[in-house]
């Protein structure tokens, strides 16, 4: 089955510098791979998402890499700012898009 | 409507007590999830629904027993859970693509389940 790696656990950056989250998967069949934000005790939405036959997606401050040859993909966030701290999840989804394995998470702390 | 609402939203229960947890969508999407997650990890697939059936089931122990009486209502019925098994419990929709498509998942906040 599918694995899927991230790093760093946790990242603390100074408001308006970029974050920059890692991931690799295991499953050369993966072919979607969305990330989540999670603030504490709230649900997990969904801020981007990339399929595999697209290299790179840009959402405001927002972007998103994927490298199928090396398995791996990459959330970068531009201009931090406080209300984007909480625990971000990549994932990576094959079985026709019904099966989705989560990363470990990234706790990202944006300091004032 | 773009959400997924999920009933009660706290339950406690002790571990020969039978409860229901319900999900309720009205986007049109037909995939369904159950997804289990503990405190400080990411969420854990359980059960996947398309089209109604029961299409992904991880492995997951029968004291927790699914069903999907229509295209817009998911339940998790509980029955003898385990201390184990307290987590915060997240239903999920997504549309089902042409050509299995990959489509993005939409989450509920989630039922906290505690276990005496």
């Amino acid at each position: 089955g599918e694995n899927v790696e991230q790093h760093p656990s946790t990242l603390s950056v100074q408001e308006g510098d970029s974050a920059v989250i890692k991931c690799t998967y295991s499953d050369s069949a993966s072919n979607y791979f969305p990330w989540y934000k999670q603030e504490l005790g709230k649900r997990p939405q969904l801020i981007i998402d990339i399929r595999s036959n697209v290299g790179e997606k840009k959402d405001q401050r927002i972007a998103v890499t994927l490298n199928k040859t090396a398995k791996h993909f990459s959330l970068h966030i531009t201009e931090t700012q406080p209300e984007d701290s909480a625990v971000y999840f990549c994932a990576a989804s094959y079985n026709y898009g019904q099966n989705f394995v989560f990363g470990p998470g990234t706790r990202l702390s944006v300091l004032p | 409507d773009t959400e997924v609402t999920q009933t009660p939203k706290h339950l406690v229960m002790g571990m020969t007590n039978k409860k229901s947890l319900k999900c309720e969508q009205h986007m049109g999407h037909r995939a369904m999830y159950w997804y289990k997650q503990k405190a400080k990890k990411p969420p854990e697939l359980m059960f996947v629904y398309s089209y109604e059936k029961l299409s992904i089931n991880e492995s997951v122990p029968s004291r927790f027993s699914p069903e999907c009486p229509n295209s817009s209502l998911l339940n998790l019925h509980l029955h003898a859970l385990q201390p184990e098994d307290s987590a915060l419990y997240l239903c999920a929709s997504s549309p089902l693509g042409q050509g299995g498509s990959n489509q993005p998942q939409h989450f509920g906040d989630g039922t906290r389940l505690s276990i005496l």
